[in-house]
């Protein structure tokens, strides 16, 4: 298995743009995962979805954030408009089920918002 | 709130030595806790886990201890070599977390030569 693929891995733009983040978790998860890393604040979950659900999406930090995954194999996060302080790393993961079973994590996409 | 901490942020071993990472959790409810290894660059890698119902469990080269009773989890791998240098994250879950898992800030371990 390829593992959890992220795309891409990294990502450069300007304020205000509009940016997509694309996640193909490990096939037969159930549970899909991003996070958000910074010096700052460490890995902070921002949504997971079962079954191709969101689940919660408390950790989204506000409206301009917001993620799907139409179908079992394909997730994205987008973030519209972009700012400065998004620069981080996000990394999405997968498990065969939330219940606090073994995450696997991305490669990660590291973003730099000019 | 509940969280999860790490005691030593840095930690540095001579190769060849044994090393030992401790994570501190708060949560009395937590069940589940797992041990990940971030690379430079890379994304969080699974190293072991354990149950509340064990105390100890073993790997290949690594052993993860849980004390219940003090809220206390910690990471011993052995003969480091330079490849373990990383940062070492703990996680935690429980099932009133609806089986989120809880990160700790990390410990960035050093193999020196």
């Amino acid at each position: 298995d390829a593992g959890v693929i992220q795309s891409p891995r990294h990502e450069v733009t300007e304020m205000g743009q509009e940016v997509t983040l694309r996640c193909k978790p490990i096939s037969g998860h159930n549970s899909l995962f991003w996070y958000r890393q910074t010096m700052m604040r460490g890995l902070e979950l921002l949504i997971y979805f079962n079954n191709n659900v969101p689940i919660d999406d408390s950790g989204m930090p506000e409206d301009r954030f917001s993620a799907k995954m139409p179908n079992a194999s394909f997730s994205t996060l987008k973030i519209q408009p972009s700012e400065p302080r998004d620069s981080a790393v996000y990394f999405c993961a997968s498990s065969f089920r939330p219940g606090g079973e073994t995450q696997y994590f991305g490669p990660g996409t590291r973003l730099l918002v000019l | 709130g509940e969280s999860v901490g790490l005691h030593l942020p840095t930690l540095s071993v001579q190769e060849g030595d044994n090393s030992i990472i401790n994570c501190a959790y708060s949560n009395s409810a937590s069940d589940y806790f797992i041990w990940y290894k971030q690379e430079s660059g890379k994304g969080p890698q699974f190293i072991i886990d354990i149950r509340s119902n064990m105390d100890k469990r073993q790997g290949q080269r690594v052993t993860v201890l849980l004390n219940k009773t003090v809220k206390h989890l910690s990471l011993q791998i052995a003969a480091t070599q330079p490849g373990d240098s990383a940062v070492y994250f703990c996680a935690e879950s429980s099932s009133g977390s609806a089986r989120q898992l809880t990160f700790g800030s990390g410990t960035q371990l050093t193999v020196l030569p």
